[in-house]
């Protein structure tokens, strides 16, 4: 069965760095997301982006944040400098284009541990 | 704006009892999907059920079934005979066509399923 899947599963940085949270997602998915899960709370939607091209960013996804597709199987979430209130699990998702009613298929999380 | 409502940040229920875990919603959306996750200890994201604003039965899934008002705006989840493995954190999502068809989450709903 096909999935999304997400590397690395768990990263440890410290306040100010950069970091890159990677996915691959399921291969003739259109649609791609980014979701931030602070522990034990709600899945708070980042980023939708489809044709190469953000579609709606929310306000969590300011300036130090940034997502890329470098090429036709990987998406990425950049985070520039990173604050202690971006730890969190990071969700990446992908799509099918049947609209509304496609579910969304989930990768396993990137769990983000800043110091 | 979109809005997904879970009013219950936590539930028990004994072991091969049915359990109802409510959602509502609003949207000024007419199609969107609604859909409910389960999310276990481990922290991955399971698809459990999924009803279409068009639909005009409810949603059964398995044990899983989608009590869905759509006047009252909303789509309880309805689990019939609770399984220890059950208990897990529950989020109501909702997807509409806007910002690429994104997906927004209710706050969740821990559901204890006690032997």
């Amino acid at each position: 069965e096909p999935e999304v899947t997400q590397t690395p599963s768990h990263q440890v940085t410290q306040m100010g760095q950069e970091v890159i949270l990677r996915c691959v997602p399921i291969s003739n998915h259109l649609y791609f997301y980014w979701y931030r899960q602070i522990l034990g709370q709600k899945v708070e939607f980042l980023v939708s982006f489809y044709n190469n091209e953000i579609s709606e960013k929310s306000e969590i996804f300011d300036d130090q944040f940034s997502v890329e597709r470098p090429d036709g199987s990987n998406f990425t979430l950049k985070i520039r400098s990173t604050k202690l209130e971006d730890s969190a699990m990071y969700f990446c998702a992908s799509t099918d284009g049947t609209g509304y009613t496609g579910e969304l298929f989930f990768g396993e999380g990137s769990r983000l541990t800043v110091l | 704006a979109q809005k997904i409502t879970q009013t219950q940040p936590g539930m028990f229920v004994q072991e091969k009892e049915a359990v109802t875990l409510d959602c509502t919603y609003d949207t000024s959306d007419p199609s969107y999907g609604l859909f409910w996750y389960k999310q276990p200890s481990s922290g991955e994201m399971i698809f459990l059920i999924y009803q279409g604003s068009y639909d005009q039965q409810n949603a059964t899934e398995g044990r899983y079934s989608l009590n869905f008002q759509k006047a009252r705006k909303s789509a309880n989840l309805v689990i019939s005979a609770s399984q220890l493995g059950d208990s897990a954190m529950y989020f109501c999502a909702m997807r509409v066509m806007a910002g690429g068809f994104k997906t927004i989450f209710g706050a969740g709903t821990r559901l204890f399923v006690k032997a």
